[in-house]
């Protein structure tokens, strides 16, 4: 089966930018999906086929992939950004995510 | 705008089976396609497959073949997910989310049902 791999946590200081890395084989040829959840909430679209951002989202979230890594980027960080992240891929008709990665904003 | 209204909660014994609504309102439901995903207390997101009104295609995840069955209703813009022989382990919030027929994103998701199976 295919795998992503995610940091299990990431710190930022408010205003920095937080990075958040996804990993897997061959993930260049494919498009990479990012989803916020907040806690208790349900998950979020906040970037699509790897660096468009659904209408709504705010400008500071941005995303790239090259090779075998994509990258979620936040500049600018705010307190309210903190929260679970899961980047998402389809290998084939199945749909992968990552384990997660916990934004601590501190 | 789009909205997905799931139904409540619901608790179950070991070896039962579960179906969890969604309704679907703001959009064409027939142009897309309706993911569950779920998620374990603590865990994080495992995705269990989708279904479309579009001549009622489905894809289910490895993990649920022969165990999960997803359908729509196009009367009602309602997609139901009717999971069978529970186990402890099926304990989560199960979500629906608009996508993944023709690889869409899941770019809108319902609220939550959160299933309890407890003998």
């Amino acid at each position: 089966s295919y795998d992503l791999t995610q940091p299990p946590s990431v710190s930022v200081s408010p205003g920095q930018t937080a990075s958040i890395a996804c990993s897997g084989d061959g993930l260049g040829n494919k498009y990479v999906y990012w989803y916020q959840q907040k806690a208790g909430q349900s998950p979020v679209l906040v970037i699509y086929q790897d660096t468009k951002r659904p209408s709504g989202i705010p400008e500071r979230f941005s995303g790239s992939s090259s090779g075998n890594t994509a990258t979620l980027t936040i500049s600018g960080t705010q307190a309210l950004d903190e929260a679970d992240y899961y980047c998402q891929a389809w290998d084939i008709s199945t749909a992968v995510f990552g384990g997660g990665t916990k934004l601590t904003v501190l | 705008q789009v909205q997905l209204v799931q139904s409540g909660a619901e608790v179950k014994k070991p070896g039962a089976s579960v179906k969890v609504s969604c309704k679907a309102s703001g959009y064409s439901f027939t142009t897309y396609g309706i993911s569950w995903v779920r998620q374990a207390p603590g865990q994080g997101l495992e995705w269990m497959g989708w279904v479309t009104a579009y001549k009622g295609l489905t894809y289910y995840a490895q993990n649920f073949q022969g165990r999960v069955t997803m359908t729509t209703d196009t009367s009602t813009s309602t997609a139901y997910m009717d999971l069978r022989s529970l186990r402890p382990d099926d304990t989560a919030v199960y979500y629906c989310a608009r996508g993944g027929w023709e690889l869409r994103p899941l770019d809108s998701w319902g609220q939550g049902t959160l299933v309890t199976v407890s003998s």
